[in-house]
């Protein structure tokens, strides 16, 4: 049961513009939700995260919108840039006892054009 | 340099065969988890350990074991490989909850099994 889906596996945009990744979950006792990156022959890299009683985290160029009656996060990157070509993991958490384990999605690859 | 290091960084052996993974946390932190991700697949959790012990459990198969030692570094062992275990299997560290700051990951161990 994927928990964690991310439809798109790949997305292009040109430079300078908006680039929106999307992610949707499915477990409502989720707490934190994630946004990793990953470059080719690196581990994945924490980016940018969101605790669910929030809707909006900023940072910098990269904004994570949470839609919790949706079930339904977003990363929006503005302005994209070409160094911002990767694959982008959304994860989510649910603590446990002693325990904070993600769970991820099967990431999208941005691909932003100069 | 994410401060996680795992070795070795490729890995190539034959069916049936068993091999060690390991992984070094970042200095001072006590979680150490695994992860999986086989082809066009998100990261698949396996296990956690926390200052020695298990925390959690994943989707880890019966045939793959690990341990955390007092020096805090970790070991995946994975037996009787078949073809299907090839993944890039991860490492990640952490203080120990972290919620919404994240793992910091190694950047991997490529096993192939032919």
């Amino acid at each position: 049961d994927q928990q964690v889906k991310q439809n798109s596996p790949s997305l292009s945009v040109q430079e300078g513009r908006i680039s929106i990744l999307n992610c949707d979950y499915t477990n409502s006792m989720f707490d934190y939700f994630l946004w990793y990156k990953k470059y080719p022959a690196e581990g994945p890299t924490f980016l940018i995260s969101i605790s669910s009683i929030k809707d909006k985290n900023e940072d910098g160029r990269f904004t994570v919108f949470l839609n919790k009656s949706a079930k339904h996060l977003s990363l929006h990157i503005v302005p994209s840039q070409p160094g911002d070509s990767a694959v982008y993991f959304c994860a989510a958490s649910r603590r446990g006892p002693g325990t904070y384990k993600y769970i991820f999605g099967t990431g999208t690859r941005l691909k932003v054009l100069a | 340099d994410s401060g996680v290091t795992q070795t070795p960084k490729h890995l190539i052996t034959a069916t049936g065969q068993r091999v060690t993974l390991r992984c070094s946390p970042r200095s001072g932190d006590l979680s150490v988890y695994w992860y999986q991700q086989s082809l066009d697949q998100g990261l698949q959790f396996l296990i956690q350990y926390y200052n020695g012990e298990e925390r959690a459990k994943g989707n880890i198969l019966e045939r793959f074991s690990a341990q955390q030692f007092p020096d805090l570094h970790s070991e995946l062992n994975l037996s009787s490989l078949e073809l299907g275990d090839s993944a890039l299997y991860f490492c990640a560290s952490s203080v120990g909850g972290t919620g919404g700051y994240g793992y910091t990951f190694g950047s991997g161990t490529r096993l192939t099994v032919v």
